[in-house]
């Protein structure tokens, strides 16, 4: 069982399109972070949530992540071909030192 | 700029030998992490440090120990490799302080067992 369920698993739109991912638990969470991988290459932090309700934004990304703090979404506008990636989220707990549980994974193809 | 490095970005192996992965990180970091990534399932924690000597579990250890002799080394070791074990093995690290929750990936190396 996934303790973080990643939706959807694969995406492929066109340039200009907007798009939601969404990574959902039944944990409550202390932060959630963002990540994007491209081929080849370790995952890249893109963002880290921490309060409930909190919206952080990076050019045409939008990071929500729930009151509950147990689900969050990933929102770009206009996508652009550059955001072609595999996008995780992951979870983390004050208690865990550091250790991270990873959803599957949203593997983003966007075409020109 | 920081940096984790992994000794290769490929590697084949037949099964039933040994496999030495290592990962080298510059940041002076407590945390190490060792990750494998298979399609649909994300990543998936092996083994973990949160210092020189000591290790942790993850949620799929069999089939793998490590080692950490210095604070910037971490070793994953297949003590007998076995096809179901062909994937990428990602290496991480984090500082033990505030921003512990922030991990810094290498490159990968994916690992092929015949």
């Amino acid at each position: 069982t996934q303790l973080l369920e990643q939706s959807p698993q694969f995406l492929s739109i066109q340039e200009g399109e907007n798009l939601t991912v969404y990574c959902n638990s039944s944990s409550v969470f202390s932060s959630l972070q963002w990540y994007r991988q491209e081929p080849g290459e370790g995952p890249v932090l893109l963002v880290t949530v921490v309060t409930g309700g909190e919206v952080k934004k990076l050019k045409r990304l939008t990071f929500q992540f729930g009151d509950a703090r147990k689900d969050s979404s990933l929102h770009i506008t206009a996508a652009q071909p550059g955001d072609t990636g595999l996008y995780l989220c992951a979870g983390a707990w004050d208690n865990q030192g550091g250790k991270l549980i990873f959803g599957q994974g949203t593997e983003l193809s966007v075409k020109p | 700029d920081v940096k984790v490095t992994q000794s290769s970005r490929y590697l084949v192996k037949r099964t039933g030998e040994k496999v030495f992965l290592e990962c080298v990180q510059d940041m002076d970091h407590e945390n190490m992490f060792w990750y494998r990534q298979d399609p649909g399932l994300g990543l998936r924690l092996i083994y973990f440090s949160y210092d020189v000597k000591m290790k942790e579990k993850g949620d799929i250890p069999e089939g793998y120990s490590v080692s950490r002799e210095k604070k910037e080394r971490f070793s994953l070791i297949l003590e007998s490799a076995s096809t179901n074990q062909t994937s990428m093995y990602l290496c991480a690290s984090s500082s033990a302080g505030r921003l512990r929750d922030t991990q810094y990936f290498g490159p990968g190396t994916r690992l092929t067992v015949l």
